[in-house]
């Protein structure tokens, strides 16, 4: 069975603190995305990756970063925490290449910012 | 622009009743890719399923059936005497050739009521 693993389902930080949401894979996908989903606006690319240490911008990056050290860990990373980073993030990844294969996601981390 | 339109945002039907989820999309490759997810209220995104652009031959699996029409730029999803387990929010989405991301549309909460 595929499995996309976030490292925690809900989570409540400070603002102005450093957050990381951690995902693991064990597909050997080569893509993977941060999603942010709010209600009424659907799910939101932040950052997406095609390849270890590549990353490239989504509909959202602005106070978020991202690390891909190896192929199956994809770090999204708060700089300093807001109260409107509070949302569901969800991590997922897909195949790549020319196939355009589905995304198989993890069961999502429920952030919210004090 | 929206790439992906969900229109309908909430449905509510009585168990037993058939009910269609409508999708459009907008893309100008030739090529690309359409799915479908279900959200459950556990929050995990679980896919249904994917089509390519070359192949509009509508798809029947189980309770659940696609009809795909380019001519409309259109992905209905319909479901044959709902249940209470089909309660949860469907997700299009589209994945264009050139690209490795995938578009999604803001949802549709689908309510079933016994």
């Amino acid at each position: 069975d595929v499995k996309v693993t976030q490292s925690s389902r809900y989570l409540v930080k400070r603002t102005g603190e450093k957050v990381f949401l951690e995902c693991v894979q064990d597909m050997d996908h080569e893509n993977m995305f941060w999603y942010r989903q709010d209600p009424g606006l659907g799910l939101r690319l932040i950052y997406f990756s095609y390849d270890v240490k590549m990353k490239e911008k989504g509909d959202i990056p602005e106070g978020y970063s991202v690390s891909r050290e190896k192929k199956e860990r994809f770090s999204l990373i708060l700089e300093s925490a807001s109260t409107n980073q509070t949302s569901m993030y969800l991590c997922a990844s897909s195949l790549g290449g020319i196939m355009n294969t589905e995304a198989f996601f993890g069961q999502g981390t429920r952030l919210t910012v004090v | 622009a929206q790439k992906v339109t969900q229109a309908q945002t909430e449905i509510s039907v009585v168990e037993k009743e058939d009910v269609t989820l409508d999708c459009v999309y907008e893309t100008r490759d030739t090529t690309y890719y359409l799915f479908w997810y279900k959200q459950p209220p556990s929050g995990e995104l679980v896919f249904l399923i994917r089509r390519n652009s070359f192949d509009e031959q509508n798809e029947i699996s189980g309770r659940y059936s696609w009809n795909f029409q380019k001519s409309t730029s259109s992905f209905n999803f319909t479901i044959t005497a709902s249940q209470v387990v089909d309660s949860a929010v469907y997700f299009c989405a589209l994945s264009e050739r050139t690209g490795n991301q995938f578009y999604f549309g803001t949802g549709t909460s689908l309510t079933v009521i016994p």
